[in-house]
């Protein structure tokens, strides 16, 4: 049983619009939740963490947690060609531990 | 500051052979973990040190595998013999400890023939 689930896309979207990824978690003992970008042939980085319910902002990404759902989310406003990649979902914690379970991540591609 | 370095980036082998994957972590870091990353299965925890002892090992695919961190600045990862099944993106990656961003390296592409 796949721990941290998200659609493996691709999810295709225009240039400018908004991209949303979503991510789903089984272990409600998770304290903390990552979105790692990952670029083809490339090593994942995070760009987002989230620690409490309700949405984080920072520039034109958004990370929202709902725990009662265990539902991860990540909004990326105004996508530029340049956010195509695959985005990696994580969740840490799994028993009470700080390792990250990793979902197998969305690819997402912007056309101009 | 140098990030996490592994070597070699690439490897190609022949079934049955020793595989050897060395990372350095990042200094001051005092967690390691060693994934494996493939298409079908994603990026899958192998295991994780903290300060130099193994804490959790259950990843480790069987006993062909195996892990070693001998100091804070050094870790290996080898499979032995390998099979064409453990073809794969491998990553090292460290964190300072606790809750938090993990540091990736660039990770060590391993096809067995």
């Amino acid at each position: 049983q796949k721990e941290v689930e998200q659609n493996s896309g691709p999810l295709s979207v225009p240039e400018g619009a908004i991209a949303s990824l979503n991510c789903t978690y089984s272990d409600r003992g998770s304290q903390s939740f990552f979105w790692y970008r990952q670029y083809s042939g490339k090593s994942p980085e995070l760009i987002m963490s989230i620690y409490s319910n309700g949405d984080k902002e920072d520039g034109r990404f958004t990370a929202q947690l709902n725990k009662a759902s265990q539902y991860v989310s990540l909004l990326i406003r105004d996508s530029q060609p340049s956010d195509s990649a695959t985005y990696l979902c994580a969740a840490e914690g799994r028993g009470g531990s700080y390792i990250p379970t990793f979902g197998r991540g969305t690819s997402l591609i912007v056309h101009p | 500051d140098a990030g996490v370095i592994q070597s070699p980036r690439h490897e190609v082998t022949e079934m049955g052979q020793e595989v050897t994957l060395r990372c350095k972590p990042i200094s001051g870091h005092n967690s390691l973990f060693w994934y494996r990353q493939t298409m079908m299965r994603g990026l899958e925890l192998l295991i994780y040190f903290n300060n130099n002892v193994p804490i959790d090992d259950s990843g480790m695919p069987e006993d062909r595998f195996s892990a070693k961190m001998p100091n804070a600045s050094f870790s290996t990862l080898k499979i032995q013999p390998s099979e064409p099944r453990d073809s794969a993106v491998y990553f090292c990656a460290s964190t300072p400890g606790g809750a938090g961003e993990l540091f990736f390296g660039e990770g060590s592409r391993l096809t067995v023939l």
